[in-house]
């Protein structure tokens, strides 16, 4: 059964750092990128990360680059997403998702449940 | 102008079809893209729901069902997607997905209610 289980959300300040984590089982990292995706409250879907495979290939959306980085251990089955100088429009439910190929132009066929980054003063 | 436009919200009856549209910006053309859908319940995480390949080819996603089906209107730039015999179980936020360069766009959703 394909598991994706994120953690590492919680409330933090504006301008400080979170790193976020997925725990992947069920199926073999290698085959398959992995995408960040958020939901901020009550509002869509917005992409945030792209890594293939390998972490050969790595993209981010606008809103997020330069302050986060992702990455990827397949020998630990996992994902994180390091996030720095954070702001509230931040605050989202972050979602670990499996990209169905190694590289780009496919389908996000696995969701995990999220995990919540609240950034306040 | 957003690269994918969704209405915000879409009504129908059981039984009944709905039609939720997907449309594009003006400068990039439905007929070049994949369009993906997927559906997410409130307080749930989002499914794939179906694809819908250059070659009109429909790959669905595991336990979706025919009456789910999808089509583009070249002449309104946008992705469709068809949703025959209307169950309550349908009601969600849909959002459609495209591959744009090396990134992945959202449409911002529609909320399909059965009533």
């Amino acid at each position: 059964e394909v598991q994706l289980e994120e953690y590492g959300g919680g409330l933090v300040q504006p301008g400080r750092s979170l790193r976020l984590s997925c725990a992947a089982s069920g199926f073999t990292p290698v085959d398959y990128a992995m995408h960040w995706v958020r939901q901020a409250p009550g509002k869509g879907l917005e992409w945030v990360s792209s890594i293939s495979w390998n972490g050969g290939s790595i993209e981010y959306a606008d809103s997020v680059k330069g302050r986060f980085t992702v990455s990827r251990d397949n020998a630990k089955n996992s994902l994180s997403l390091q996030m720095n100088s954070l702001t509230r429009e931040d605050t989202a439910l972050y979602f670990c998702v499996r990209g169905n190929s190694r590289t780009w132009y496919h389908v996000l066929d696995f969701w995990g449940r999220g995990t919540l980054v609240t950034v306040s003063s | 102008q957003a690269v994918l436009t969704q209405p915000g919200s879409v009504s129908a009856s059981p039984g009944a079809s709905a039609r939720l549209t997907c449309t594009l910006r003006s400068d990039i053309n439905v007929g070049s893209y994949r369009i993906y859908w997927y559906r997410q319940k409130p307080g749930s995480r989002p499914h794939f729901v179906l694809k819908y390949n250059l070659d009109s080819e429909i790959e669905r996603g595991p336990g979706v069902p025919g009456r789910f089906a999808a089509s583009k209107d070249a002449s309104a730039n946008a992705g469709i997607l068809l949703i025959s015999g209307l169950q309550s179980e349908d009601e969600a936020d849909y959002y459609c997905m495209i591959w744009q360069y090396s990134a992945v766009v959202f449409g911002g959703g529609t909320k399909l209610t059965v009533l």
